[in-house]
């Protein structure tokens, strides 16, 4: 059964700080990753996806990475900002033609002013 | 752009009674999917349909089921409720499921909060 662990499970940064958030998933023989934002009490807003066959994405002041092999992905986030603050869900979707993301249990990211 | 539309958005029912859930995926998706969030907790996956059909499982109770119509609407219809069925539910929806065609990416509506008394 695939599980993702998100590290760490809390930060708070200084404004215009970079920063690295970590994903880790035991099974990988996932079809996708995918990076969502969630603020308090609200839906999920998606962030990046990459395929299983891609190595990174970048969207704006986010990079996404992705190493299968090792089970590992990052969202790195450039200059942060306080609007940043949210909490951040990594989910992976299995192969083999099975549905259900599997989420870690998010990283809760606080942008000191 | 049009999102995923959940309705209602906020529901509350007392323990034992029914309660249902609409979700109108985004324009052209052909897979729907319905989730679980629990206070502090991650979304779990419950079910989805691909084409109006289930597609897969996960870890809904029997006391719920759900469908998807001929518009592509989902309707997650829960009965016999009890407290712990208190959550935010959402739903998603992707053109494409579980590899077949499309990228997979998921697109979330706002979710539709049930509060059981």
């Amino acid at each position: 059964k695939q599980e993702v662990t998100q590290i760490p499970a809390a930060l708070s940064v200084p404004e215009g700080e970079n920063l690295v958030l970590n994903c880790s998933f035991t099974d990988s023989a996932i079809y996708n990753l995918q990076w969502f934002r969630q603020d308090p009490g609200k839906g999920l807003t998606s962030l990046l996806l990459i395929q299983s066959s891609q190595r990174e994405q970048t969207s704006g002041r986010l990079n996404a990475s992705l190493d299968k092999s090792s089970g590992r992905s990052t969202l790195y986030i450039a200059a942060s900002q306080p609007g940043d603050s949210a909490t951040y869900l990594c989910a992976a979707e299995p192969g083999g033609g099975a549905d259900g993301l599997t989420f870690g249990k998010g990283t809760h990211l606080i942008i000191q002013p | 752009a049009a999102g995923v539309i959940q309705s209602p958005r906020h529901l509350i029912k007392e323990k034992r009674e029914t309660a249902t859930l609409k979700c109108y995926p985004i324009p052209r998706h052909d897979t729907v999917y319905w989730y679980q969030q629990g206070p502090g907790q991650d979304p779990q996956f419950l079910i989805s349909f691909y084409e109006k059909m289930q597609s897969d499982k996960g870890s809904i109770p029997d006391r719920f089921s759900a469908q998807q119509f001929s518009d592509y609407h989902s309707e997650l219809n829960m009965s016999s409720l009890e407290l712990g069925d208190s959550a935010l539910y959402f739903c998603a929806s992707s053109l494409g499921s579980g590899g077949l065609a499309g990228t997979g990416e998921l697109f979330f509506g706002e979710g539709s909060r049930l509060t059981v008394l």
